[in-house]
């Protein structure tokens, strides 16, 4: 069975630019999560998506990161414009349905912002 | 609000060593309690859960407890192998949060050495 797929696995920007990040869940997997995982902490959730509807972005900081799932599989996660402070992980995770609680997650995408 | 308190790393131990990790959380009502095992290079995953007062999880060797009366959750393993090196991460998921939402410790490091 193939796992979450992310990419990119790195990036590397200037502060004020503009980044993208992708994430294909696990197929059947109704439920996507987007996490932010900032050194020595634990994963902060960002976003969390049923299908294409948004079930949860109480932590999503929306004048500058946005998300998406048009069609109830891939994700977009965007941020415009990057501060230093958002320099982390971002991690998506999948689950079968919502309230299922093991969640299976992809290996990240490591965000530098310069 | 809910939060997950575990103990720095890293953890540096012999091959055959106890590994206790300790971890303690604040949240009103009975959250369910996980850890997570982030092995190098990898996602995270599930490694042992525990939804109710006494229960005990227990996967590959670990175990933890619900301790409602010392709010904790400590990961045990009785002989630890190099190949448990990795972070482990203690999470919650309160029952009348939206969705999925899982709240995660800040993660301890285990180096196990031969």
């Amino acid at each position: 069975e193939a796992g979450v797929a992310q990419s990119p696995r790195y990036k590397i920007i200037e502060k004020r630019q503009s980044v993208a990040f992708w994430c294909n869940p696990i197929s059947g997997h109704a439920t996507l999560y987007w996490y932010q995982q900032i050194l020595g902490q634990g994963p902060k959730l960002l976003i969390q998506f049923q299908n294409n509807g948004v079930v949860d972005d109480s932590q999503l900081p929306k004048d500058r990161f946005s998300a998406e799932r048009l069609k109830g599989v891939d994700s977009t996660l965007k941020i415009q414009p990057a501060k230093l402070e958002d320099s982390a992980v971002y991690l998506c995770a999948s689950s079968l349905w919502t309230g299922d609680e093991k969640l299976f997650f992809g290996s990240g995408t490591q965000l530098s912002v310069l | 609000g809910n939060s997950v308190t575990q103990m720095e790393g890293p953890v540096t131990l012999s091959e055959e060593a106890f590994l206790t990790i300790n971890c303690t959380y604040t949240a009103t009502g009975y959250p369910s309690l996980f850890w997570y095992v982030q092995y190098p290079g990898e996602g995270l995953q599930l490694l042992l859960k525990a939804t109710k007062a006494d229960d005990k999880g227990s996967n590959k060797g670990f175990e933890a407890t619900y301790r409602k009366e010392t709010t904790s959750f400590h990961l045990e393993k009785g002989s630890v192998q190099v190949s448990d090196s990795a972070v482990y991460f203690c999470a919650l998921k309160h029952i009348k949060a939206a969705g999925n939402k899982l709240t995660f410790g800040g993660g301890t490091r285990v180096l196990v050495k031969p």
